[in-house]
């Protein structure tokens, strides 16, 4: 079966704290591994998509790469605004994506 | 920009009732989506549709229909609405049918079922 496993669940930084977190995929043929924001109360938001092994994709304090095996969203010297949850996506075959749970990032002053 | 406009931020059903979910997109893309997002086990499709009156099962379509009349227009069905559905709904839209294609979330409903 299909999966996506995000790490940890949730994580707490103080601001300016560097971390990344994991996305970790057991997908047959990946078409492209996406990753999201989520805010309280809100959908998810699109941030990067990343198609093939060794390819990074950066913006603002986020930077994004991807393994065969797995994918990291590395967030640099993290603000309070940075706080939300940080989903994967796997999309394979005829529009299939499959989700994970989340990260939690929770980032204090 | 484009967005994905959910009728409804909050909704409160009884048990029996048959339940509606809108959904509109203001992009023209073809492919729309409904998935339900619950604590610990994160967004799950239920159904999507990739063009007028086409329809695609996704992973959990019990207990849910959909249609989708118009090409910016994508309705969520509970037909007899139980408390198992209490969940936060996701409306999305995507363009085309390739891999590389972003998938635009609405603000979602909260539906309670009582």
């Amino acid at each position: 079966e299909d999966q996506v496993t995000q790490s940890p669940e949730a994580l707490r930084l103080q601001e300016g704290e560097s971390s990344s977190l994991n996305c970790s995929y057991t997908v047959s043929g990946l078409r492209g591994l996406f990753w999201y924001r989520q805010d309280p109360g809100k959908g998810p938001e699109f941030l990067f998509t990343l198609y093939s092994a060794g390819e990074e994709k950066e913006k603002e304090r986020l930077k994004a790469t991807l393994t065969k095996k797995e994918s990291f969203l590395h967030i640099t010297a993290p603000k309070p605004e940075d706080s939300a949850t940080y989903l994967c996506a796997v999309h394979e075959g005829y529009q299939k994506v499959t989700f994970g749970t989340g990260t939690k990032l929770q980032v204090i002053p | 920009d484009v967005k994905v406009t959910q009728s409804s931020r909050y909704l409160v059903k009884r048990t029996g009732e048959k339940v509606f979910l809108e959904c509109v997109q203001d992009m023209d893309h073809e492919n729309m989506f409904w998935y339900r997002q619950d604590p610990g086990l994160g967004l799950r499709l239920i159904y999507f549709s990739y063009d007028v009156k086409m329809k695609e099962k996704g992973d959990i379509p019990e207990g849910y229909s959909v249609s989708r009349e118009k090409k910016e227009r994508f309705s969520l069905i509970l037909e007899s609405a139980s408390t198992n559905q209490t969940s936060m709904y996701l409306c999305a839209s995507s363009p085309g049918l390739l891999a590389k294609n972003i998938q635009y979330f609405g603000a979602g409903t909260r539906l309670s079922v009582l």
